[in-house]
Protein backbone atom coordinates (compact mmCIF):
# COMPACT_ATOMS: atom_id res chain seq x y z
CA UNK A 1 0.00 0.00 0.00
CA UNK A 2 0.86 3.66 -0.38
CA UNK A 3 2.62 5.23 2.05
CA UNK A 4 2.28 8.92 0.37
CA UNK A 5 -0.66 10.16 -0.68
CA UNK A 6 -0.42 13.91 -2.77
CA UNK A 7 -2.96 16.39 -2.86
CA UNK A 8 -4.12 17.45 -5.63
CA UNK A 9 -3.53 15.07 -7.97
CA UNK A 10 -3.10 17.48 -11.00
CA UNK A 11 -2.07 21.73 -10.98
CA UNK A 12 -2.13 23.93 -13.35
CA UNK A 13 -1.01 27.83 -12.82
CA UNK A 14 0.55 30.23 -14.77
CA UNK A 15 4.54 31.21 -15.08
CA UNK A 16 5.01 33.42 -12.38
CA UNK A 17 2.61 31.74 -9.85
CA UNK A 18 3.46 29.85 -7.16
CA UNK A 19 2.48 25.93 -6.87
CA UNK A 20 2.47 24.05 -3.79
CA UNK A 21 2.04 20.42 -3.56
CA UNK A 22 0.71 18.44 -0.19
CA UNK A 23 2.00 14.91 0.83
CA UNK A 24 0.29 12.89 3.85
CA UNK A 25 1.54 9.73 5.02
CA UNK A 26 0.66 7.19 7.76
CA UNK A 27 3.41 5.72 9.92
CA UNK A 28 6.50 7.06 11.09
CA UNK A 29 9.39 8.22 9.07
CA UNK A 30 13.18 8.94 9.29
CA UNK A 31 13.23 11.87 6.54
CA UNK A 32 10.75 12.58 3.70
CA UNK A 33 12.08 12.75 0.29
CA UNK A 34 10.55 14.78 -2.92
CA UNK A 35 11.60 14.01 -6.56
CA UNK A 36 10.81 15.24 -9.66
CA UNK A 37 9.84 13.16 -12.84
CA UNK A 38 9.94 14.93 -16.69
CA UNK A 39 7.52 13.32 -18.93
CA UNK A 40 9.13 9.88 -20.57
CA UNK A 41 12.36 10.07 -17.84
CA UNK A 42 13.76 8.58 -14.29
CA UNK A 43 13.34 10.59 -10.98
CA UNK A 44 15.69 12.93 -9.73
CA UNK A 45 16.00 13.96 -6.39
CA UNK A 46 15.02 17.66 -5.04
CA UNK A 47 14.98 17.85 -1.50
CA UNK A 48 14.70 15.72 1.92
CA UNK A 49 13.83 16.60 4.91
CA UNK A 50 14.96 14.85 8.01
CA UNK A 51 12.11 14.40 10.76
CA UNK A 52 13.57 16.47 13.17
CA UNK A 53 13.74 19.23 11.02
CA UNK A 54 10.32 21.71 10.09
CA UNK A 55 11.44 23.67 7.16
CA UNK A 56 14.11 23.43 4.50
CA UNK A 57 15.02 25.48 1.65
CA UNK A 58 16.87 25.15 -1.56
CA UNK A 59 16.77 27.60 -4.52
CA UNK A 60 13.37 28.24 -5.72
CA UNK A 61 11.94 25.53 -3.49
CA UNK A 62 10.48 25.25 0.38
CA UNK A 63 9.61 22.12 2.24
CA UNK A 64 7.42 21.50 5.28
CA UNK A 65 7.16 19.06 7.19
CA UNK A 66 4.72 18.35 10.24
CA UNK A 67 5.16 15.41 11.84
CA UNK A 68 2.19 15.16 14.26
CA UNK A 69 0.07 15.54 11.19
CA UNK A 70 2.07 13.40 9.26
CA UNK A 71 2.35 15.76 6.40
CA UNK A 72 4.71 17.68 4.43
CA UNK A 73 4.10 20.37 1.64
CA UNK A 74 6.64 20.86 -1.51
CA UNK A 75 6.78 24.97 -2.39
CA UNK A 76 7.78 26.05 -5.67
CA UNK A 77 7.85 30.17 -5.99
CA UNK A 78 7.83 32.04 -9.16
CA UNK A 79 7.51 28.98 -11.40
CA UNK A 80 8.58 28.65 -14.69
CA UNK A 81 7.55 26.54 -17.78
CA UNK A 82 10.26 24.24 -17.29
CA UNK A 83 8.70 23.54 -13.84
CA UNK A 84 6.38 21.36 -15.75
CA UNK A 85 6.47 17.77 -14.34
CA UNK A 86 5.34 15.55 -11.84
CA UNK A 87 6.53 15.73 -8.28
CA UNK A 88 6.25 12.89 -5.73
CA UNK A 89 7.21 12.92 -2.06
CA UNK A 90 8.44 9.42 -0.65
CA UNK A 91 8.84 8.55 3.26
CA UNK A 92 12.26 6.66 4.73
CA UNK A 93 11.75 4.42 7.44
CA UNK A 94 15.02 3.20 8.75
CA UNK A 95 13.62 0.37 10.30
CA UNK A 96 13.00 -0.46 6.63
CA UNK A 97 16.63 -0.78 5.04
CA UNK A 98 17.27 1.66 2.32
CA UNK A 99 13.73 1.54 0.78
CA UNK A 100 11.38 4.48 0.11
CA UNK A 101 7.79 4.61 -0.45
CA UNK A 102 6.43 6.78 -3.31
CA UNK A 103 3.16 8.45 -3.40
CA UNK A 104 1.74 9.20 -6.57
CA UNK A 105 2.48 12.32 -7.75
CA UNK A 106 1.35 15.88 -8.62
CA UNK A 107 1.05 16.43 -12.26
CA UNK A 108 2.29 20.40 -12.40
CA UNK A 109 1.51 22.22 -15.71
CA UNK A 110 2.85 25.74 -15.87
CA UNK A 111 1.36 27.58 -19.06
CA UNK A 112 3.80 30.37 -20.46
CA UNK B 1 29.93 8.46 -17.86
CA UNK B 2 29.44 7.76 -14.40
CA UNK B 3 25.28 7.44 -13.82
CA UNK B 4 22.98 4.23 -13.42
CA UNK B 5 21.94 3.07 -17.00
CA UNK B 6 19.34 0.54 -17.73
CA UNK B 7 18.81 -1.57 -21.31
CA UNK B 8 16.72 -2.11 -23.25
CA UNK B 9 15.26 1.48 -23.35
CA UNK B 10 11.81 -0.13 -24.76
CA UNK B 11 10.86 -4.18 -24.94
CA UNK B 12 8.08 -5.64 -26.74
CA UNK B 13 7.26 -9.26 -25.60
CA UNK B 14 4.73 -11.87 -26.13
CA UNK B 15 3.49 -13.69 -23.11
CA UNK B 16 5.19 -16.44 -21.22
CA UNK B 17 8.12 -15.41 -22.69
CA UNK B 18 11.66 -14.87 -20.74
CA UNK B 19 12.56 -11.11 -20.26
CA UNK B 20 15.80 -9.94 -18.52
CA UNK B 21 16.14 -5.82 -17.73
CA UNK B 22 19.55 -4.36 -17.26
CA UNK B 23 20.99 -1.76 -14.58
CA UNK B 24 24.04 -1.06 -13.83
CA UNK B 25 25.38 1.68 -11.80
CA UNK B 26 28.72 3.26 -11.62
CA UNK B 27 28.88 4.83 -8.13
CA UNK B 28 29.37 1.82 -6.20
CA UNK B 29 25.85 2.54 -4.14
CA UNK B 30 25.36 -0.46 -1.83
CA UNK B 31 21.76 -0.03 -2.46
CA UNK B 32 19.95 -0.93 -5.72
CA UNK B 33 16.15 -0.90 -6.45
CA UNK B 34 13.86 -1.86 -9.01
CA UNK B 35 10.66 -0.17 -9.34
CA UNK B 36 7.57 0.02 -11.30
CA UNK B 37 5.46 2.40 -12.39
CA UNK B 38 1.71 2.29 -13.51
CA UNK B 39 -1.07 4.82 -13.74
CA UNK B 40 -2.99 5.06 -10.76
CA UNK B 41 -0.30 3.19 -8.61
CA UNK B 42 2.37 5.53 -8.86
CA UNK B 43 5.94 3.51 -8.18
CA UNK B 44 5.93 0.64 -6.15
CA UNK B 45 9.02 -1.29 -5.22
CA UNK B 46 9.46 -5.10 -7.08
CA UNK B 47 13.24 -5.81 -4.94
CA UNK B 48 15.92 -4.02 -3.66
CA UNK B 49 19.34 -4.94 -2.56
CA UNK B 50 21.51 -3.80 0.24
CA UNK B 51 24.35 -5.42 -1.28
CA UNK B 52 25.99 -8.12 -3.45
CA UNK B 53 24.63 -11.66 -2.91
CA UNK B 54 21.40 -9.92 -0.66
CA UNK B 55 18.38 -9.23 -2.08
CA UNK B 56 14.98 -8.71 -0.65
CA UNK B 57 11.64 -8.23 -1.58
CA UNK B 58 9.64 -5.08 -1.86
CA UNK B 59 5.70 -4.52 -2.36
CA UNK B 60 5.12 -6.07 -5.83
CA UNK B 61 7.65 -9.52 -6.35
CA UNK B 62 5.34 -11.83 -7.67
CA UNK B 63 6.43 -13.36 -11.03
CA UNK B 64 10.49 -11.26 -11.00
CA UNK B 65 13.68 -12.52 -10.14
CA UNK B 66 16.31 -10.84 -8.93
CA UNK B 67 19.96 -11.53 -8.60
CA UNK B 68 23.44 -9.04 -7.72
CA UNK B 69 26.51 -11.17 -8.49
CA UNK B 70 28.42 -7.44 -8.55
CA UNK B 71 28.21 -4.58 -6.87
CA UNK B 72 27.65 -2.37 -10.31
CA UNK B 73 24.80 -4.95 -12.08
CA UNK B 74 21.03 -5.80 -10.98
CA UNK B 75 19.05 -7.55 -13.20
CA UNK B 76 15.04 -7.93 -13.16
CA UNK B 77 14.22 -11.35 -14.79
CA UNK B 78 10.54 -11.89 -15.46
CA UNK B 79 10.50 -15.56 -15.54
CA UNK B 80 7.07 -15.83 -17.95
CA UNK B 81 5.30 -12.67 -18.67
CA UNK B 82 2.18 -11.51 -18.44
CA UNK B 83 0.41 -8.67 -19.86
CA UNK B 84 -0.26 -7.08 -16.21
CA UNK B 85 3.89 -6.51 -16.06
CA UNK B 86 3.02 -4.42 -18.99
CA UNK B 87 4.87 -1.37 -17.19
CA UNK B 88 7.71 1.14 -17.57
CA UNK B 89 10.15 0.04 -14.80
CA UNK B 90 12.97 1.75 -13.09
CA UNK B 91 16.30 0.68 -11.48
CA UNK B 92 17.70 2.79 -8.38
CA UNK B 93 20.87 3.16 -6.41
CA UNK B 94 21.65 4.90 -3.56
CA UNK B 95 23.96 4.68 -0.58
CA UNK B 96 21.08 3.46 1.68
CA UNK B 97 21.76 2.95 5.21
CA UNK B 98 20.39 5.25 8.15
CA UNK B 99 21.35 8.24 7.18
CA UNK B 100 20.97 9.66 4.47
CA UNK B 101 18.77 7.52 2.01
CA UNK B 102 18.42 9.62 -1.39
CA UNK B 103 18.00 7.40 -4.43
CA UNK B 104 19.20 7.96 -8.06
CA UNK B 105 17.14 6.56 -10.59
CA UNK B 106 17.69 5.39 -14.42
CA UNK B 107 15.56 6.54 -17.56
CA UNK B 108 13.24 3.23 -17.53
CA UNK B 109 12.78 0.77 -19.58
CA UNK B 110 9.09 0.42 -21.21
CA UNK B 111 7.96 -3.06 -21.44
CA UNK B 112 5.25 -4.30 -23.40
CA UNK B 113 4.23 -7.64 -22.84
CA UNK B 114 1.17 -8.42 -25.68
Amino acid sequence: SQQGEEDPQALSIQEGENATMNCSYKTSINNLQWYRQNSGRGLVHLILIRSNEREKHSGRLRVTLDTSKKSSSLLITASRAADTASYFCATANYNQGGKLIFGQGTELSVKP
Amino acid sequence: DAGITQSPRYKITETGRQVTLMCHQTWSHSYMFWYRQDLGHGLRLIYYSAAADITDKGEVPDGYVVSRSKTENFPLTLESATRSQTSVYFCASGVGGSSYNEQFFGPGTRLTVL
